[in-house]
């Protein structure tokens, strides 16, 4: 059974770009998270959808964006970058988005602006 | 506001020893979950452990355990028998709203 898929796993941009990352969830999963990890500010919650709905969103100015496809997977877009955007985002699926399922991780996006 | 708070940046053991790494909550709600995820150098979160906090009994996976206590809102997690391969950032995590909340980790490293 395949994992999480994210794609790609490292990006370098320039300041003022805008980038895409995608996430495959594993097969059956509709509920697909996204967290931005950076060594600062450690793990923060970006957005969670289920069945292409957004039921969360943390607190990320309106630069960063998502969306869910009926498939399941998953993009995330940050348009204007910024050097502090640089950072791994990680994505995790889960089954049915409930509490008590586990959620599994992707290997991560490692983003570089420069 | 929900917080998860982790003490220890860094925590050394010896190869088959034991090591507790500690974790500390807050929440308003009265039923949620608890996680340890372990992120070796490949930075995949792994799942470790996971405590329905309404279950008074301490979950427990092969080596791993953990001590709950509810009322100090205390998660701690023991790892017996240290292995190399358990040498990783360990996060603790609690569950809320459809996200994880989570703390600064604790950096294990395992002296062979």
């Amino acid at each position: 059974k395949a994992g999480v898929t994210q794609t790609p796993r490292y990006l370098i941009k320039t300041r003022g770009q805008q980038v895409t990352l995608s996430c495959s969830p594993i097969s059956g999963h509709r509920s697909v998270s996204w967290y931005q990890q950076t060594p600062g500010q450690g793990l923060q919650f970006l957005f969670e959808y289920f069945s292409e709905t957004q039921r969360n969103k943390g607190n990320f100015p309106g630069r960063f964006s998502g969306r869910q496809f009926s498939n399941s997977r998953s993009e995330m877009n940050v348009s204007t970058l910024e050097l502090g955007d640089s950072a791994l985002y990680l994505c995790a699926s889960k089954i049915q988005g409930k509490r008590t399922t586990e959620a599994f991780f992707g290997q991560g996006t490692r983003l570089t602006v420069v | 506001a929900q917080t998860v708070t982790q003490s220890q940046p860094e925590m050394s053991v010896q190869e088959a020893e034991t090591v507790t790494l500690s974790c500390t909550y807050d929440t308003s709600e009265s039923d949620y979950y608890l996680f340890w995820y372990k992120q070796p150098p490949s930075r995949q979160m792994i799942l470790v452990i996971r405590q329905e906090a309404y279950k008074q009994q301490n979950a427990t996976e092969n080596r791993f355990s953990v001590n709950f206590q509810k009322a100090a809102k205390s998660f701690s997690l023991k790892i017996s028998d240290s292995q190399l391969g358990d040498a990783a950032m360990y996060f603790c995590a609690h569950d809320s709203n459809y996200q994880l909340i989570w703390g600064a980790g604790t950096k294990l490293i395992i002296k062979p």
